[in-house]
């Protein structure tokens, strides 16, 4: 069965440049979920998006944006990137229901 | 609003022993309730989840989980650990409407001996 789909699995980056991670969600899956998970820690909500529209918004920096296209896929921009942004990054998505499926995630390291 | 706690950031078990991880939830709508686990460098897997009906819940590797909701609950356990079991185990709490963000847990590892 098809999975979540994530790009790059690995990213490293200096201060203040820009990352932009993407998601491929299940197809005909609806809404794409975004989570950041800083080391140790457990996995914070970013934002959401239902049929193409911001459905929900976490604790996601002014630094950051992310839409989802008319395929569904959805990215996550990342801009004046901190040392405190280094985490595994995690796109989830579902159909009509609660369940949600992970993707293996992208490592991003700042340095 | 919903959140989850989870007693116990470490649990050590030894190999064959019952593994017994805590989660309970607050929640100001009825909850659907998951557990997840979470290998070294590795994404999230969901080994069971409760939505409605039955409330002892049996998911993979021969886990299951009991929902509880006079006491707020829904712990996790194993009748005989494995060492292929260690891993990090988080509980996550959401909605009914479908569309709702997971609330995570602090996360529990589980670490297995021989």
């Amino acid at each position: 069965a098809a999975g979540v789909i994530q790009s790059p699995r690995h990213l490293i980056k200096e201060k203040r440049e820009t990352a932009t991670l993407k998601c491929y969600p299940i197809p005909r899956h609806d809404t794409v979920y975004w989570y950041q998970q800083g080391p140790g820690q457990d996995p914070q909500f970013l934002i959401s998006f239902y049929e193409k529209m911001q459905s929900d918004k976490g604790s996601i920096p002014d630094r950051f944006s992310a839409q989802q296209f008319s395929d569904y896929h959805s990215e996550l921009n990342m801009s004046s990137l901190e040392l405190g942004d280094s985490a595994l990054y995690f796109c989830a998505s579902s159909l009509d229901t609660a369940e949600q499926y992970f993707g293996p995630g992208t490592r991003l390291t700042v340095t | 609003a919903q959140s989850v706690t989870q007693l116990g950031s470490h649990v050590s078990v030894s190999e064959g022993a019952l593994v017994l991880l805590r989660c309970n939830y607050s929640s100001s709508v009825p909850p659907y309730l998951f557990w997840y686990v979470q290998y070294p460098n590795q994404g999230l897997q969901l080994l069971l989840k409760y939505t409605t009906g039955a409330t002892l819940v049996k998911g993979i590797n021969g886990f299951e989980a009991e929902f509880k909701k006079s006491e707020t609950s829904f712990h996790l356990t194993k009748p005989s650990a494995h060492m292929s079991d260690a891993a990090e185990y988080f509980c996550a709490v959401t909605s009914k409407r479908g569309t709702d963000k997971l609330i995570f847990g602090t996360g529990t590892r589980l670490q297995v001996f021989p």
